[in-house]
């Protein structure tokens, strides 16, 4: 089975300053790692994922993320936040093709709340 | 396309009381998922389907039911609700051969039971 924990579960910051949610993740087999983004009474948006490849992966609104095999970790980083970008952020992996058979099933974090100050 | 949508968006039940809450999509997707979300705790998945006929119980598929009679739906069921069925309830859906992986969300469905 696989898990996944988000070392923080809230994150208060500056506008313009950077920021770092991190997350750890646990599995047996190989998976792909993906960060969700949910803003206020919305459901949950893509925000970038790592299939293969290149370990430092960019997404959407400036964001990206540093896959680290050896320390089991998917951090998301931002080098200048904005108001806007208040949202709680979910972690998550899924079972990879060569690790079985997964239909496509999310292991979710627990979730960092991100609020902006201005 | 209108995507993933559900509805209720909100709903009140009482102890022991039934509801479906209903989810569809129209982007053709073979794969579909119900997750529940608690605060503190991410998202958990309920149940799963794979194609129409072909549904597989998740993490936490206790106190629910689900069906998919078509591609386009996948209803979720509570029989006999109970207060620790009180969350927020995500329907989800992906296609099956997707090199991106993306899940596709809809809006939710606050659900409290009293």
């Amino acid at each position: 089975a696989q898990s996944v924990t988000q070392l923080d579960s809230q994150v208060p910051v500056f506008e313009e300053a950077p920021v770092e949610l991190r997350c750890n993740y646990s599995s047996s087999v190989s998976v792909y790692l993906f960060w969700y983004v949910q803003y206020p009474n919305q459901g949950l948006q893509l925000l970038l994922k790592y299939l293969s490849g290149s370990t430092l992966v960019k997404g959407i609104n400036g964001f990206e993320a540093e896959f680290n095999k050896s320390q089991t970790s998917f951090h998301l980083r931002k080098p200048s936040v904005h108001i806007s970008d208040t949202a709680e952020y979910f972690c998550a992996v899924q079972v990879s093709e060569g690790g079985g058979t997964s239909y496509g099933k999310l292991t979710f974090g627990q979730g960092t709340i991100l609020t902006v100050h201005p | 396309n209108a995507g993933v949508t559900q509805t209720p968006k909100f709903r009140i039940l009482k102890i022991g009381q039934s509801m479906t809450l209903q989810c569809t999509q129209d982007m053709n997707h073979n794969y579909m998922y119900w997750y529940r979300q608690d605060p503190g705790m991410g998202l958990k998945l309920i149940y799963y389907s794979v194609g129409a006929g072909i549904t597989d119980k998740g993490e936490v598929p206790n106190g629910y039911n689900v069906s998919r009679s078509t591609t386009e739906d996948f209803p979720l069921r509570l029989e006999l609700a109970a207060p620790s069925q009180t969350s927020v309830y995500f329907c989800a859906s992906r296609p099956r051969s997707d090199p991106n992986n993306e899940q596709f969300f809809g809006p939710g469905t606050r659900l409290t039971v009293l």
